[in-house]
């Protein structure tokens, strides 16, 4: 099954919002509301920063909102701070009771 | 707090086998699905395998399936994952982590990885 589709790189400026796009199909991100979003650090593990489409766990900052229309899912991390400089991996249930990550989206704050 | 540490990564043959660990704690280990996770050097993240809290619930990603195996001893607090006839292209690091109690929804915590080199 081949990854779910995400933009290589979005960038942006201090203060300002970026929305990064993961894009599947009806078997997956179209199909369920079990869509997370994880960010990364170089040499770290991933953490979680949304799961189920739009909720947010205990302690990730509210400047990281998720969504999702049809077979896209979005996340967007508003006032960008130079903190939320990572790349960033959504993922998605899938029918085949199997789970699809995305290819990841490398952000960078100018 | 929830703590997972990744054991027995390491160098090994094209061919070869390796087993790996994690031990898993804050968290009553036996309610919860668990997954594998890998990264290929400088990639992305790539799903390997869940299992349910009881293990009657197994599940593969097809680049992986009938190589690897996963299971889990809940008395040890313990998931495993046994890689046989490993490729170059198996070199990755693999994380374990914590799924939700009654399905998977996506990772909800990771473990730190461990490093595992297919090469000759």
């Amino acid at each position: 099954q081949s990854a779910l589709t995400q933009p290589a790189s979005v960038s942006g400026s201090p203060g300002q919002s970026i929305t990064i796009s993961c894009t599947g199909t009806n078997s997956d991100v179209g199909g369920y509301n079990y869509v997370s979003w994880y960010q990364q650090h170089p040499g770290k593990a991933p953490k979680l920063m949304i799961y189920d489409v739009t909720n947010r766990p205990s302690g990730v900052s509210d400047r990281f909102s998720g969504s999702k229309s049809g077979n896209t899912a979005s996340l967007t991390i508003s006032g960008l701070q130079a903190e939320d400089e990572a790349d960033y991996y959504c993922s998605s249930y899938t029918s085949s009771n199997t789970l699809l990550f995305g290819g990841g989206t490398k952000v960078t704050v100018l | 707090q929830v703590l997972l540490v990744e054991s027995g990564g390491g160098l090994v043959k094209p061919g070869g086998s390796l087993r790996l660990s994690c031990a898993a704690s804050g968290f009553t280990f036996s309610d919860y699905f668990m997954s594998w996770i890998r990264q290929a050097p400088g990639k992305g993240l790539e799903w390997l395998a869940y299992i349910s809290s009881s293990s009657i619930y197994i599940s593969y990603a097809d680049s992986v399936k009938g190589r690897f195996t996963i299971s889990r001893d809940n008395a040890k607090n313990s998931l495993y994952l046994q890689m046989n006839s490993l490729r170059a292209e198996d070199t990755a690091v693999y994380y374990c982590a914590r799924e939700d109690k009654w399905l998977v929804r996506g990772p909800l915590q990771w473990g730190q990885g461990t490093l595992v080199t297919v090469s000759s």
